[in-house]
Parts: structure tokens; C-alpha cells; sequence
């Protein structure tokens, strides 16, 4: 059973990078069966595809955020990770990691989510 | 960029009752959708993928369906489990994007 944890400062101050690492836990990051993503969430507000990458190593992001953003992953440490520069209060939400198998192609594995709010 | 749009925003529905919830894409995303289930401070959970098909653990009241740029998802008696809010999210296309989300609360 995959399971997925996201950890990362909870504070980044406007115009730092906010990093997020999703370590997996079940099955490995490099298996042809997932592709992993990120998705955040404002508080009070609806959801927001942030960007997904392949295990091949493919990536795909928001065009709002396709400036500031990259997903990587850690083969090493079986993790994926999320960069977001320039980070402005507009940027404080809860981040999602997230899993899609080949089968559904939707995310059908979520981590418990991590609330990062930017404030100097 | 591929627009999902949910409506209603918000449904008031009783225990018991039939509910359909809808998603238009701006465009035509196939059979590519996806509804998830929202709780208050928990992560979204999959309900259904490609349209019609049931994610694994959820229960039969709930069903989607549509093709193209209409779908729908109806649970069809509701249950005090079921008070929650609903996204759904076109996968045809990168970006992907989600609908804004229904809420669907007590009457």
C-alpha cells in the first residue's frame, strides 16, 4: 500500500524559494506504474494542480506558476521534492503530494497535506 | 488552459436524497475526468476515474458519468457520510485543472 508524507517549513518569508519533499513509502519512485504530483490548496479555497513528473523524469506544470516552479525527484531517498520561488502571501496553502497509478491516471493516493503560509 | 466549471456551488440535500452534481470542460477532454471528495482538514479522496469508473472502497450509491465536455456525478441516496465537498478534474490535457469545487451541506 503506497503511502505518501510531505514535510517542509511550515514559514518562508516573501521572496524565498519554498521547498516541500513527498517521501514515498510502499513502492519506488522510479516504478513505470505512478507519476507523481504536486497540488496546493489556499485556505477556505478549492484546489490547484501545482505540476506532476514522470518517473522518466517528464515534467508538466501550471502555466500560472511554470516560472516559479520545479519537481524533481531523489531516486536515493525514494522522494520527490517541490520548489516554488519568489513566493508571495498568495502562495500560502496547503500542499498536496499526490499519486496516480497508470491505471486510474488519477490521483488515487494523497498525502495528509502541509500548510505553508508565507509571511516575513 | 482546459476551464472546469462545477455547478451548483453550493446543494442543500437531505439524508436519503438523490443528488447530481455537473462539471462542463471548455473543451472537449474525452472520457478524461475525475471526481474527489473533500472532509473539512483531510485530503481529497478519489472517487471516480475516467468518467464512470468506481475507485476501489467507495461505495455503489455513488456514479458518474458523461463524455466530451458534460458529466455528471449523482450519488443516488445520501448518506450522512456523504456531507462533504466534491471536485472534479479533467486529466486529457496538461495543465490539468480542477472544478471549483460543490459543497454539498445539510438541509
Amino acid at each position: 500500500q503506497l503511502q505518501l508524507q510531505e514535510s517542509g517549513p511550515g514559514l518562508v518569508k516573501p521572496s524565498e524559494t519554498l521547498s516541500l519533499t513527498c517521501t514515498v513509502s510502499g513502492g519506488s519512485i522510479t516504478s513505470s506504474s505512478y507519476y507523481w504530483g504536486w497540488i496546493r490548496q489556499p485556505p477556505g479555497k478549492g484546489l490547484e494542480w501545482i505540476g506532476t513528473i514522470y518517473y522518466s523524469g517528464s515534467t508538466y506544470y501550471s502555466t500560472s506558476l511554470k516560472s516559479r516552479v520545479a519537481i524533481s525527484v531523489d531516486t536515493s531517498k525514494n522522494q520527490f521534492s517541490l520548489k516554488l520561488s519568489s513566493v508571495t502571501a498568495a502562495d500560502t496553502a496547503v500542499y498536496y503530494c499526490a499519486t496516480a497509478t497508470v491505471t486510474s491516471l488519477a490521483y488515487d493516493c494523497w498525502g495528509q497535506g502541509t500548510l505553508v503560509t508565507v509571511s516575513s | 488552459d482546459i476551464q472546469m466549471t462545477q455547478s451548483p456551488s453550493t446543494l442543500s440535500a437531505s439524508v436519503g436524497d438523490r443528488v447530481t452534481i455537473t462539471c462542463r470542460a471548455s473543451q472537449s477532454i474525452s472520457s478524461w475526468l475525475a471526481w474527489y471528495q473533500q472532509k473539512p482538514g483531510k485530503a481529497p479522496n478519489l472517487l471516480i476515474f475516467k468518467t464512470s469508473n468506481l475507485e476501489s472502497g467507495v461505495p455503489s450509491r455513488f456514479s458518474g458519468s458523461g463524455s466530451g465536455t458534460e458529466f455528471t456525478l449523482t450519488i443516488s441516496s445520501l448518506q450522512p457520510d456523504d456531507f462533504a465537498t466534491y471536485y472534479c478534474q479533467q486529466y486529457n490535457d496538461y495543465p490539468y485543472t480542477f472544478g471549483q469545487g460543490t459543497k454539498l451541506q445539510i438541509k
